[in-house]
């Protein structure tokens, strides 16, 4: 089945540095989500891509939908404490009937 | 706007009990899913429902059973349960290409 793969795993960075962070795919995708995972919480819905090659924002946060419709990567600007949890890529499966999600990537934000 | 409400918020179960998670979404969404959240792991999808009346099986379902009672509600269901299905339940609900997820279940099998 189709699988979406993130990387890194995890990052610990210090506060007000960027971030980046990426997934990819064996599988073309039509659109691509991110999702963040606060401690304790549900996902929450960040960026919604649909286009290949789209460039999209959110605040600080900044996503790409990759011109080979295999990835899509998402970045953090000047990053704070707030933006530490668990950020998931996800997209629909070819009959978009379900959502099939990443591995996720933890971060961990040092003040 | 409740969105996606999902009871109880806790549970502690001794193996072989049973028991039925509650989802509810006010969104008028088609598709609902039910996905758990092991430590340290993404989500796995168990089961999911397309529409009122279908359900179908995800990567996980041994184990669960699922009800889609109506168009608002989609139940999940431990017949017997074992420590391994110690996990974070999450239930979400899709107008199509997106999903909006309640804020989980924490079950506990001992």
């Amino acid at each position: 089945g189709q699988q979406l793969n993130q990387s890194p795993q995890s990052m610990f960075i210090q506060e007000g540095e960027d971030v980046s962070m990426n997934c990819t795919s064996s599988s073309i995708f039509n659109t691509w989500l991110w999702y963040k995972q606060d401690p304790g919480e549900g996902p929450v819905l960040l960026i919604a891509l649909y286009k290949a090659g789209e460039l999209t924002s959110n605040g600080r946060l900044t996503a790409q939908f990759g011109i080979t419709r295999k990835d899509s990567f998402l970045n953090i600007s000047a990053s704070i404490p707030s933006d530490v949890g668990i950020y998931f890529c996800a997209g629909p499966n070819t009959g978009f009937q379900k959502l099939v999600f990443g591995t996720g990537t933890r971060l961990l934000v040092s003040p | 706007n409740a969105g996606v409400t999902q009871t109880p918020k806790f549970q502690v179960l001794k193996t072989g009990q049973s028991m039925t998670l509650q989802c509810a979404q006010d969104m008028n969404h088609n598709s609902m899913y039910w996905y758990r959240q092991d430590p340290g792991m993404g989500l796995r999808l168990i089961y999911y429902s397309a529409s009122e009346g279908t359900t179908d099986k995800g990567e996980v379902p041994n184990g669960y059973n699922v009800s889609r009672l109506n168009k608002r509600e989609f139940s999940l269901r431990l017949e017997s349960a074992a420590p391994s299905q110690t996990s974070v339940y999450f239930c979400a609900s899709s107008p199509g290409s997106q999903a909006f997820f309640g804020q989980g279940t924490r079950l506990t099998v001992v």
